[in-house]
């Protein structure tokens, strides 16, 4: 397997909610809880929003969600805002080599 | 804090070298692995490899493992990705990011380097 498997794009209007999933397998995301999201806005240095499937770092704000169901993980995004825009990823730190979701475009309406 | 700061961009031919350097700051350089991580024009993030600044060992994803070295510069708390034979694929944002506080995931990252393969 080359990449975690994510929805190519996903939209909502502010205040929304979406769920973004990041499909992987039983020797990567099934097999320990090291799953990550990070987002990445062009020109700027990608941001990491959960670590360790639902951790939030400081500074992040708990509009920011995660949590996974047996090879699956997902990202919530809850009151979606403007400033939310833009590429997300998974990233597994199970498994070798480790391995990004194919990333996903959040677009608010 | 924590600083990751990256080379500015390279426009390299075919078939030769690029080296991108990745300065750091703000904390213990040998106690933190570095990640490189690359994003090709319109497609998704690629894990590349790490180093662990304390001994220089290392570990490259199967696909880069023949084409890639990376190296750390203690003294001046910076690690190196150089990446050989280019080719036009090769064309990418190359990241460098820090192991989070965790050792489960990466963070911060540098700003990136632009890498541009063309003859």
């Amino acid at each position: 397997q080359s990449a975690l498997t994510q929805p190519a794009s996903m939209s909502a209007s502010p205040g929304q909610s979406i769920t973004i999933s990041c499909a992987g397998t039983n020797t990567d995301i099934g097999s320990y809880d090291l799953v990550s999201w990070h987002q990445l806005y062009p020109g700027k240095a990608p941001k990491l929003i959960i670590y360790e499937v639902d951790k939030r770092p400081s500074g992040i704000s708990n509009r920011f969600s995660g949590s996974k169901s047996g090879n699956t993980a997902s990202l919530t995004i809850s009151g979606l805002r403007t400033e939310d825009e833009g590429d997300y990823y998974c990233f597994s730190f199970a498994g070798r080599p480790y391995l990004f979701g194919t990333g996903t475009r959040v677009t608010v309406l | 804090q924590v600083q990751v700061v990256q080379s500015g961009a390279e426009v390299k031919k075919p078939g030769a070298s690029v080296k991108v350097s990745c300065e750091t700051s703000g904390y213990t350089f040998n106690h933190y692995y570095l990640h490189w991580v690359r994003q090709a024009p319109g497609q998704g993030l690629e894990w590349m490899g790490w180093i662990n600044p304390d001994g220089g060992g290392t570990n490259y994803a199967p696909k880069f493992q023949d084409r890639v070295t990376m190296t750390v510069d203690t003294s001046i708390t910076t690690a190196y990705m150089e990446l050989r034979r280019l080719i036009s694929d090769d064309s990418a944002v190359y990241y460098c990011a820090r192991i989070h506080d965790s050792g489960w995931t990466l963070d911060p990252w540098g700003q990136g380097t632009l890498v541009t393969v063309s003859s």
